[in-house]
């Protein structure tokens, strides 16, 4: 089945530049979609279709997909950006919705 | 506003079985996909189940399939779970999720605030 990888945790000081990756077997070929999840909160979608952003986020948000990875990157950081970050891609060979492991976004 | 509303949770021990629901408001039901996703405690998300607007098409996680069940009454805008043979791992939050499109899955719009299901003896 297909895999993605995130790093565990990302930190960053506030006006700063977070990017958080996301790894997969030629991942540059799907469409990439990525969530943001506060404490006992549900998620938010922040990112879909690699680059394209939803209503009410901030352009402070971005996104790239090439190769074998993908990349969100959150710029001018601020303290109520820090929360768990997923991307997630359909895998049209298994047929299955995959999520990856999450990335703990801590703005210093 | 879309609204998602989950309900059915509980605890019950392994074996058991549950079936959860999801009342949907704020968009033409019929005309979108839905999902399920959990998240156990602690953990991150996984995706469980994919229905179409129809019901055509249906995607289960392999560590679901054959024992969980996915479908949808278009007519009352509702989306189901029936979970059988529930074991101590299936213990999570379960979240119902919009679909941005309504054939194959797209990405996951809408999420409702999730209800607990807790498998344990």
């Amino acid at each position: 089945s297909y895999v993605l990888t995130q790093p565990p945790s990302v930190s960053v000081a506030p006006g700063k530049t977070a990017r958080i990756t996301c790894g997969g077997n030629n991942i540059g070929s799907k469409s990439v979609h990525w969530y943001q999840q506060k404490p006992g909160q549900a998620p938010v979608v922040v990112m879909y279709y690699d680059s394209d952003r939803p209503s009410g986020i901030p352009e402070r948000f971005s996104g790239s997909n090439s190769g074998n990875t993908a990349t969100l990157t959150i710029s001018r950081v601020e303290a109520g950006d820090e929360a768990d970050y997923y991307c997630q891609v359909w895998d049209s060979t298994s047929d299955q919705e995959v999520f990856g492991g999450g990335t703990k976004l801590t703005v210093l | 506003e879309v609204q998602l509303v989950e309900s059915g949770g509980g605890l019950l021990q392994p074996g058991g079985s549950l079936r959860l629901s999801c009342a949907a408001s704020g968009f033409t039901f019929s005309s979108y996909a839905m999902s399920w996703v959990r998240q156990a405690p602690g953990k991150g998300l996984e995706w469980v189940s994919f229905i179409s607007d129809s019901g055509s098409n249906i995607y289960y996680a392999d560590s679901v399939k054959g024992r969980f069940t996915i479908s949808r009454d278009n007519s009352k805008n509702m989306l189901f779970l029936q979970m059988n043979s529930l074991r101590a791992e299936d213990t999570a939050i379960y979240y119902c999720a919009k679909d941005w499109g309504s054939r194959q899955p797209q990405y996951f719009q809408h999420w409702g605030q999730g209800t607990l299901v807790t498998v344990a003896s």
